[in-house]
């Protein structure tokens, strides 16, 4: 089934660890997307790719770093976790640019990451 | 209004009646929309779009309304059943230049039986 998986499902993390969320399309999707989902907020973007080889910051990309080797992979990567990333990460993508249509995001199922 | 602190904002509705649930937009620029469906422990699901040309747009047993003057956004579903227990939350989006989609905090309907 096409579609983005996302690994892992879920972690507990020490404080100060270092941490690679995976995630990985079939759609052939230019662009790809890291959100963060916190009750109470909305999805907040970390950072996003338009296309393989290129990266942007989003509105919180602070202790987050992303890399786009490919067209397929988007990691997401914590270098020293803490406690405030505690939260539900969403993987997503979109052929290109969002307009309409085919155009929309498309979701992976998220990863639950717990920082203690 | 959408920010209630750490509670969703939560809409009872009992199995076969029509659910409307409300989306304040913020930016005045933003020209296109999008409905999700987020059911627990899942990613969220593309429902239904529309862009700012349209006040009206409609699916298979979904609406989606859409009033520029006050900045709304409403979806409408009918004949609601239990598989539509979610949370629902709506996206605005500035389709020219850098394209930021903000996401609403979202609205948990719960489907009385």
């Amino acid at each position: 089934i096409a579609g983005i998986t996302q690994a892992p499902t879920s972690q507990i993390l020490a404080a100060g660890r270092r941490m690679t969320l995976r995630c990985t399309q079939d759609m052939r999707h230019n662009a790809m997307y890291w959100y963060r989902q916190d009750l109470g907020l909305g999805l907040r973007l970390i950072h996003y790719s338009n296309t393989a080889g290129t990266t942007g910051k989003g509105e919180v990309p602070d202790g987050y770093s992303v890399s786009r080797a490919n067209t397929d992979d988007f990691p997401l990567t914590l270098a020293s976790a803490v406690p405030s990333q505690t939260s539900v990460y969403f993987c997503a993508s979109s052929a290109s640019r969002i307009t309409s249509g085919a155009n929309v995001l498309t979701f992976g199922a998220g990863s639950r990451l717990t920082v203690l | 209004g959408e920010n209630v602190g750490l509670h969703l904002p939560t809409l009872s509705v009992q199995e076969g009646d029509n659910s409307i649930i409300n989306c304040a937009y913020s930016n005045s620029a933003s020209d296109y929309f999008i409905w999700y469906k987020q059911e627990s422990g899942k990613g969220p699901q593309f429902i239904i779009d529309i862009r700012s040309n349209m006040d009206k747009r409609q699916g298979q047993r979904v609406t989606v309304l859409l009033n520029k003057t006050v900045k709304h956004l409403s979806l409408q579903i009918a004949a609601t059943q239990p598989g539509d227990s979610a949370v629902y939350f709506c996206a605005e989006i500035n389709s020219g230049g850098y394209q930021k989609v903000t996401f609403g905090i979202g609205t948990k309907l719960q489907v009385i039986p």
